[in-house]
C-alpha cells in the first residue's frame, strides 16, 4: 500500500538521549516534513526538505536535524532528547513543495515520543 | 508572524444539523487553504482545498473563502456522529517556498 511509513510508533525516552525517527514514503514525492503537534499548540514544522539533498528549518527546528540522502527516507534526530520534546510527531510529503490545489500533504501514522 | 486563528471550541451540534466552522490568516498573499480532518489519535487527511474566492463544494462539505476579510470556512450539512474529529484549517502563504501553516483546529462532536 502506498503511502508514509514511521517508525517508532511510540517511544519512552530518557532524557539525554539519542533518538532518529524514521520515515519512508513510496509515492516518489519530491517534499517531505516533520510536524510536532502538541495539544493546544496544533501541528508546528519542524523541518522540511523541497527534494533529495536539500533541507530547511521551520518553525521549531532547534533542537532536531534532519537529513535527505534520497527520495524515499527523511530521518529525524533528536541529538540529546529533553523533556519539552515530548510529542506526536508526524512526517508528511507532498509531489512538490509548491501548494496548489493540487500538491497536498500525505501524513504518516505518527510517532508518539515521551521524553522523561 | 504568519498566523492562522480557528474559532475557539469544542463544537457541538446535533446529527442532520449544519456545522459551521471557522478559520482566519493574518498573511494577505495566502494562495491556497486546506481543511483536514483528524479523528482522535489519527493523523490529519485532506477534505478538500479551495484557493478560489467563493464557495466549493464536495458532498457534505463546502469551504467558502473570502480572501478580502482573510477568512475560509467549512461547512458540514446533514452533520453525522462519524463527523465527530477535529478540523484543521491550512494555509500556504506567498512566496515560491512558502509551506502550510496550521491552525490549532477545533473539535466537532455531532450529538446522536
Amino acid at each position: 500500500i502506498a503511502g508514509i511509513t514511521q517508525a517508532p510508533t511510540s517511544q519512552i525516552l530518557a532524557a539525554g538521549r539519542r533518538m532518529t525517527l524514521r520515515c519512508t514514503q513510496d509515492m516518489r514525492h519530491n517534499a517531505m516534513y516533520w510536524y510536532r503537534q502538541d495539544l493546544g499548540l496544533g501541528l508546528r514544522l519542524i523541518h522540511y526538505s523541497n527534494t533529495a539533498g536539500t533541507t530547511g528549518k521551520g518553525e521549531v527546528p532547534d533542537g532536531y536535524s534532519v537529513s535527505r540522502a534520497n527520495t524515499d527516507d527523511f530521518p529525524l534526530t533528536l541529538a540529546s532528547a529533553v523533556p519539552s520534546q515530548t510529542s506526536v510527531y508526524f512526517c508528511a510529503s507532498s509531489d512538490s513543495y509548491a501548494f496548489s490545489g493540487a500538491n497536498v500533504l500525505t501524513f504518516g501514522a505518527g510517532s508518539r515520543l515521551t521524553v522523561l | 508572524q504568519k498566523e492562522v486563528e480557528q474559532n475557539s471550541g469544542p463544537l457541538s451540534v446535533p446529527e442532520g444539523a449544519i456545522a459551521s466552522l471557522n478559520c482566519t490568516y493574518s498573511d494577505r498573499g495566502s494562495q491556497s487553504f486546506f481543511w483536514y480532518r483528524q479523528y482522535s489519535g489519527k493523523s490529519p487527511e485532506l477534505i478538500m482545498f479551495i484557493y478560489s474566492n467563493g464557495d466549493k463544494e464536495d458532498g457534505r462539505f463546502t469551504a467558502q473563502l473570502n480572501k478580502a476579510s482573510q477568512y475560509v470556512s467549512l461547512l458540514i450539512r446533514d452533520s453525522q456522529p462519524s463527523d465527530s474529529a477535529t478540523y484543521l484549517c491550512a494555509v500556504e502563504g506567498a512566496g515560491a517556498n512558502s509551506k502550510l501553516t496550521f491552525g490549532k483546529g477545533i473539535t466537532l462532536s455531532v450529538r446522536p
